[in-house]
């Protein structure tokens, strides 16, 4: 069955340092990979997804995430923090079923602190 | 281009009292899902819809949750009777199709407490 598993409920970082969130996936195939974030009282918003090519994904808000086929996992990452990206950050994998639903994990709450 | 639109955005009942969402995907988007997040957990998939057909709904309690999407437009998820353990966010989502390439797009969400 696939899965995903985010291993931190929650990271802290600075200011102005650089951030990871981490994510690990369990999937039969070639992995279709997404990152989403929410903010307070808000939907998930789309920030990047992995189809295929390049192993290194570039999305919203100068976010970018890794693909590691061997070690299976995309963890997502951005040089320097800014207090606003304080939010709770959702990885995800398509299903490889016909339907193709996406399968999240139970999300990752990032604080950076000023 | 407006974003999934959702209504109400919160809603409270006490059990057993029934209750309706209602979403409105993106323009020219086929694809229609409706997910529920329990408070501390990622969504979960309740339905899927490809124009007014479903796709998937074998997540879906369906002794008491139901859905359409008629016209393959808007949709609509309704709980009854409702329990306790229904409170929860009611993300809707659309997709201009439903390869697994394509993106999804989130609605604002149903906040339902039951009390």
């Amino acid at each position: 069955a696939q899965s995903v598993a985010q291993p931190e409920d929650q990271v802290n970082v600075a200011e102005g340092n650089p951030l990871t969130v981490k994510c690990t996936y369990s999937v039969s195939g070639n992995p279709y990979l997404f990152w989403y974030v929410q903010y307070p009282n808000r939907g998930l918003q789309f920030l990047l997804k992995y189809i295929t090519g390049d192993n290194l994904v570039k999305g919203s808000y100068g976010f970018e995430a890794e693909f590691n086929k061997s070690q299976t996992s995309f963890h997502l990452k951005k040089p320097s923090a800014l207090v606003s990206d304080s939010a709770l950050y959702f990885c995800a994998v398509r299903d490889t079923s016909n339907t193709g639903k996406l399968i999240f994990g139970q999300g990752t709450t990032l604080q950076v602190k000023p | 281009e407006a974003g999934v639109a959702q209504s109400p955005r919160y809603k409270i009942i006490e059990k057993r009292q029934s209750v309706a969402f209602w979403c409105n995907p993106i323009s020219g988007h086929a694809t229609l899902y409706w997910y529920q997040q329990i408070l501390g957990q990622g969504p979960k998939l309740l339905i899927q819809f490809q124009n007014n057909g479903v796709v998937d709904d074998s997540q879906l309690p369906k002794d008491r949750f139901s859905a359409e999407r008629l016209k393959g437009v808007d949709s609509t998820l309704k709980i009854q009777p409702a329990k306790l353990e229904d409170s929860a966010v009611y993300l809707c989502a659309s997709s201009l199709g439903w390869g697994r390439a394509e993106t999804q797009y989130f609605g604002p969400g149903t906040r339902l407490l039951v009390l």
